[in-house]
């Protein structure tokens, strides 16, 4: 699986967008990219994921830039809720091992009144 | 539709000691897996079971081993206990087969080895 950088920590303003960036400049062309977040004491929770094109859900939008090399997971209205570590994993859905997801350490968003 | 639920919650143990941790995957879900995750990382795939086979491992020893049961449940038993095994065991479900399958977690089985 190819390997992400994200930031270690962000801030943002309950009610302001948090916008995650994600390099996988070594991602293959059937890798998708997905997001996970972890809020303390809890598993993983799946947030979305793409391949090519951008994808919006009822928790977030993830923008892919047209070469593949990065991402960014926007929060639209963040709240004290969404205050957790966000995980930004490539994985290649199409193999036998489909649920063998390579975590980082993350980016930690705190989310600030 | 119920979620993963995963037993116990907390557990102690010793060192050279065994232990056995179990998971319910979520309805309709036919593929397990389990992942270690220590304090201040992110979580590490173990290895994954479908159809009551493991069909995929990460790179930990075979005293990590497990079992999958016709109903789709899962154990993970570790024998041989290190004090480096302390951590958070997370299982987690998916239907396989899937493109662009997601996993569903469980809170997890916080695990001390003394």
């Amino acid at each position: 699986d190819a390997k992400t950088t994200q930031p270690p920590s962000m801030d943002c303003a309950e009610g302001r967008a948090a916008n995650l960036p994600c390099n996988h400049s070594t991602i293959s062309g059937n890798e998708y990219v997905y997001w996970y977040r972890q809020i303390h004491s809890q598993g993983p929770q799946y947030i979305i994921h793409g391949l090519k094109n951008n994808e919006t859900n009822e928790m977030a939008s993830l923008i892919i830039t047209e070469d593949r090399k990065s991402s960014t997971l926007i929060l639209p209205h963040a709240t004290l809720r969404d205050t957790a570590v966000y995980y930004c994993i490539v994985s290649d859905s199409n193999t036998g091992t489909a649920s063998k997801l390579t975590f980082g350490t993350g980016t930690r968003l705190q989310v600030t009144l | 539709e119920t979620g993963v639920t995963q037993s116990p919650t907390h557990l102690i143990k010793t060192r050279g000691q065994q232990v056995t941790l179990r998971c319910s995957s979520q309805s309709g879900h036919n593929t397990v897996s389990w992942y270690q995750q220590a304090l201040g990382q992110g979580p590490q795939f173990i290895f994954q079971y479908y159809r009551e086979e493991e069909n995929g491992r990460g790179n930990f020893p075979p005293r990590f081993s497990g079992l999958q049961f016709p109903n789709y449940s899962s154990e993970l038993n570790v024998n041989a206990l290190e004090l480096d095994d302390s951590a958070l065991y997370l299982c987690a479900s998916s239907r396989q087969g899937r493109v662009g399958e997601k996993l569903f977690f469980g809170s997890g089985t916080q695990l001390s080895v003394l």
